[in-house]
């Protein structure tokens, strides 16, 4: 079965420090892979995506990913967290032309 | 530009009762897919479509229904509400023509549906 695990329900990072949020997918052929954030009472918003090349993705707000063929990991990074990156983050693949799936969600809280 | 929108935004249900959660997108998408969101589960997937009078169960189908009759519409069954269904619903779109599969998901504000 096709899957993706967020292995941490909740990541606490002090902030000015770095951050990640991990995610391994397992999944047949060459998935595209996505980050998506959620701020509470709000919908979820694009952040990311992984598209055949460089292995380090930059997205929105300062976030990048990286891609980890050998290990089907899809990592999220940010060099320097910020108070107000505190959200639901999620983790999603998609086998084309297949449906896309999500993992569980991590709440990253940044402290002050 | 509208993008995908959900209707209704709220909705509370006595167990058995039946209703309708209305999506429509009007970005021309061809996929088309209901999520429900509850704490500590993340966003699984209900059902999806990927044209029009073409649609595909996804992880957790009971108990829903859905139906494609035209690109721009995704309606969600609920055919006998249980407790089980309270959650919020998104409903998400995303291009499937070349160029477009690793286009991200547009997504729905959500419904919070209430099932007493």
């Amino acid at each position: 079965a096709q899957s993706v695990a967020q292995p941490e329900d909740q990541v606490n990072v002090a902030e000015g420090n770095p951050l990640t949020v991990k995610c391994t997918y397992s999944v047949s052929g060459n998935p595209y892979l996505f980050w998506y954030v959620q701020y509470p009472n709000r919908g979820l918003q694009f952040l990311l995506k992984y598209i055949t090349g460089d292995n380090l993705v930059k997205g929105s707000y300062g976030f990048e990913a990286e891609f980890n063929k050998s290990q089907t990991s899809f990592h999220l990074k940010k060099p320097s967290a910020l108070v107000s990156d505190s959200a639901l983050y999620f983790c999603a693949v998609r086998p084309p032309p297949d449906k896309i799936i999500f993992g569980k969600g991590t709440r990253l809280h940044i402290l002050p | 530009n509208a993008g995908v929108t959900q209707t209704p935004k709220f909705q509370v249900l006595k167990t058995g009762q039946s209703m309708t959660l209305q999506c429509a997108q009007d970005m021309n998408h061809e996929y088309m897919s209901w999520y429900r969101q509850d704490p500590g589960m993340g966003l699984r997937l209900i059902h999806y479509s990927v044209g029009a009078g073409i649609t595909d169960q996804g992880e957790v189908p009971n108990g829903y229904n859905v139906s494609r009759s035209t690109t721009e519409d995704f309606p969600l069954r609920l055919l006998s509400a249980a407790p089980s269904q309270t959650s919020v619903y998104f409903c998400a779109s995303s291009g499937t023509g070349t160029g477009e599969l690793n286009s991200p998901l547009h997504f729905g504000n959500g419904t919070r549906l209430t099932v007493t």
